[in-house]
């Protein structure tokens, strides 16, 4: 079955930098697109951008572009979003998710999340 | 670009129905036949209830139905179960290989 697994909670200082991982399994790795989203505490699911696992292709949402770099590992079918330069407003749930076949927009398997939360 | 507007929340009684609204602008929902639907509930993964405007993943009950007439799509939810409780977010292409999400309505079953 397709799953997407994500590494572990993390914490940590404002300025530092975070590496989120989502291992697929059960799939096609480079046949779907994995998007990225976000939840802040209290607030909505915020998209973030996606990555083609195929060429490694990137395109960020707009307030997200230059704090996020999305990348790929194809030999263990695994991507990674990685945050720079946090800040408090970086606290929250983040989630990868693939793209469903043939679609640009909708997305029928989710990562289980990963809590990131900033603080001095 | 803002999020799509949703109602803050929306409430029924076991075995009613409840419509949720998503409205957007002509380079979103107006757009593209591409809105999705999605099941949230805390601490757990987002589920997809509803695709392109009116599909329904395989899974899903036909009491979850979507639609869309100009900039607002609609999610109904038809005969509603205690565990329909949750957040419900809609979601659109928007155009140059971007997505965006609606605010989110919170469904209370009463």
């Amino acid at each position: 079955q397709v799953l997407l697994v994500q590494s572990g909670a993390e914490v940590k200082k404002p300025g530092a930098s975070v590496k989120v991982s989502c291992k697929a399994s059960g799939y096609a790795f480079t046949a779907f697109y994995i998007h990225w989203v976000r939840q802040a505490p209290g607030q909505g699911l915020e998209w973030m951008g996606w990555i083609n696992p195929n060429t490694g292709a990137t395109n960020y949402a707009q307030r997200f572009q230059g704090s996020v770099t999305l990348t790929r590992d194809t030999s263990i079918t695994t991507t990674y979003l990685e945050l720079s330069s946090l800040t408090s407003d970086a606290t929250a749930i983040y989630y990868c998710a693939r793209v469903g076949l043939n679609s640009l927009s909708f997305f029928d398997y989710w990562g289980q999340g990963t809590v990131v939360t900033v603080s001095s | 670009q803002s999020a799509l507007t949703q109602p803050r929340s929306v409430s029924g009684s076991p075995g009613q129905s409840v419509t949720i609204s998503c409205t957007g602008t002509s380079t979103d929902v107006g757009a593209f036949n591409f809105v999705s639907w999605y099941q949230h509930h805390p601490v757990k993964a987002p589920k997809l209830i509803i695709f392109d405007v009116n599909k329904r993943p395989s899974g899903v009950p036909d009491r979850f139905s979507g639609s869309k007439s100009g900039n607002t799509a609609s999610l109904t939810i038809s005969g509603l179960q205690a565990d329909d409780d949750g957040d419900y977010y809609c979601s659109s292409y928007a155009g140059r290989y971007s997505v965006i999400f609606g605010t989110g309505t919170k469904v209370t079953v009463l």
